[in-house]
């Protein structure tokens, strides 16, 4: 079936870029999303790419998507202290008992002073 | 305010009683999900609706019941709480894009 990878954390120090991966199975994918939740907090929509695109830009966020290779990863440039969260890949589908969307483990982001 | 609101927020509870969780939404959309998260396993998929008239079980449907009152409306229930259903619980809802708005969660212990 379906299924959404990342790794599970990612150390940074603060001002570096950080780069969190993720691989998906899903080739007939429409979207892929990138949700980030802070501590005690619900999933907050960061960003999306299209599949039909190889890159998005918003402000200090990168997507980079390999359609070929179905790997997905989000930069973060300049991390600061504020980004520290779990970060998590999904991917869409469409009916099935996961819904329309399937979600990876979460990347656990820690930025250090 | 919020567009997607849950309530409460916090509950604990005991071994056997029935529990009701419930989700309301300001975003006019027809979609809306249960799931529950776990430290390590992520975000499971416990029943989706894409309407009023439309209910459909995810991954861990067992042990839950659900019930969607009007489009604004989507509430949880476990009619006979077990430990193991202690976990952080989450509403979303979508249009027909597909993403996903999420609400603030509900912790749940069972005793």
């Amino acid at each position: 079936g379906e299924d959404v990878e990342q790794s599970l954390f990612l150390s940074v120090r603060e001002g570096d870029s950080s780069v969190i991966n993720c691989t998906y199975t899903d080739s007939s994918s429409t979207y892929l999303y990138w949700y980030k939740q802070e501590p005690g907090a619900g999933l907050q929509l960061l960003t999306y790419i299209f599949s039909n695109m190889d890159m998005k830009q918003d402000q200090r966020l990168t997507v980079l998507l390999n359609k070929k290779d179905k790997h997905l990863s989000l930069r973060i440039a300049d991390t600061q202290t504020g980004d520290s969260a779990i970060y998590f890949c999904a991917e869409t589908n469409y009916g099935g008992s996961q819904g329309n969307l399937i979600f990876g483990k979460g990347t656990k982001l820690s930025v250090k002073p | 305010d919020a567009d997607v609101t849950q309530t409460p927020r916090n509950r604990i509870t005991k071994t056997g009683k029935r529990i009701m969780l419930e989700c309301s939404q300001t975003k006019g959309h027809d979609r809306m999900y249960w799931y529950r998260q776990d430290p390590g396993l992520g975000l499971r998929l416990i029943y989706y609706s894409f309407d009023v008239k439309d209910i459909n079980k995810g991954e861990i449907s067992d042990g839950y019941s659900v019930s969607r009152q009007a489009q604004a409306k989507f509430s949880l229930s476990l009619e006979s709480a077990i430990p193991n259903q202690t976990a952080l619980y989450f509403c979303a809802t979508s249009d027909l894009s597909d993403t996903q708005y999420f609400g603030p969660g509900t912790r749940l212990t069972v005793l």
